[in-house]
């Protein structure tokens, strides 16, 4: 199953609203994850199972989709959201394939 | 409070070997699957192998497969990925990951990552 991810790269000011899509190859119900990575540090769980939020995430990110789109958005965002953002499907086992990444920065 | 700590990695010639070590804590380290997941310099996550919780059943990316292989210890709760006849385009961070299946939704994830250790193959 592969993962295609667009944008690639965007600017954004914070306060904006920001969505990323994430689309897979072939349907794969619910299991979609997304990862926050900053530069030098390991990726972070944000949301699983497409639209529910890891423990600790704040509720301005919410994620949705099922089947073969799915989207991530950042209500408004934080200095601290400036990172790049990966889609993961968990669906077909193994291997549980990466979309390429949407790196976010600041306008 | 788990944690996961990778270790191995260093400057390796082409066609050399390593083996990466994951020690694992702050949970029942052999209730878990368990993955590697690797990220060249500058470049995207790369899924690299896999292992069951009893370490019955792997899994390796075409990537790799024939030259690395995964293992794991649960009596020391350790993850391990040893290495060989490695390329220069098996450069990267190497993270070990936990998976968690979340009953409610029965959905699998990676929970908790390393904090990564840098491969390097150069002559």
């Amino acid at each position: 199953i592969q993962l295609t991810q667009s944008p690639s790269s965007l600017s954004a000011s914070v306060g904006d609203r920001v969505t990323i899509t994430c689309r897979a190859s072939q349907g794969i119900s619910s299991y979609l994850a997304w990862y926050q990575q900053k530069p030098g540090k390991a990726p972070k769980l944000l949301i699983y199972a497409a639209s529910t939020l890891q423990s600790g995430v704040p509720s301005r990110f919410s994620g949705s989709g099922s089947g073969t789109d799915f989207t991530l958005t950042i209500s408004s965002l934080q200095p601290e959201d400036f990172a790049t953002y990966y889609c993961q499907q968990l669906n077909s086992y193994p291997p549980f394939t990466f979309g390429p990444g949407t790196k976010v920065d600041i306008k | 409070e788990v944690q996961l700590v990778e270790s191995g990695g260093g400057l390796v010639q082409p066609g050399g070997s390593l083996r990466l070590s994951c020690s694992a804590s702050g949970f029942t380290f052999s209730s878990y699957a368990m993955h590697w997941v690797r990220q060249a310099p500058g470049k995207g996550l790369e899924y690299v192998s896999a292992i069951s919780s009893n370490g019955g059943s792997t899994y390796y990316a075409d990537s790799v497969k024939g030259r690395f292989t995964i293992s794991r210890d649960n009596s020391k709760n350790t993850l391990y990925l040893q290495m060989s006849s490695l390329r220069a385009e098996d450069t990267a961070v190497y993270y070990c990951v936990r998976e968690d299946i979340v009953v409610v939704v029965a959905a699998p994830t990676f929970d908790y990552w390393g904090q990564g250790t840098l491969v390097t193959v150069s002559s």
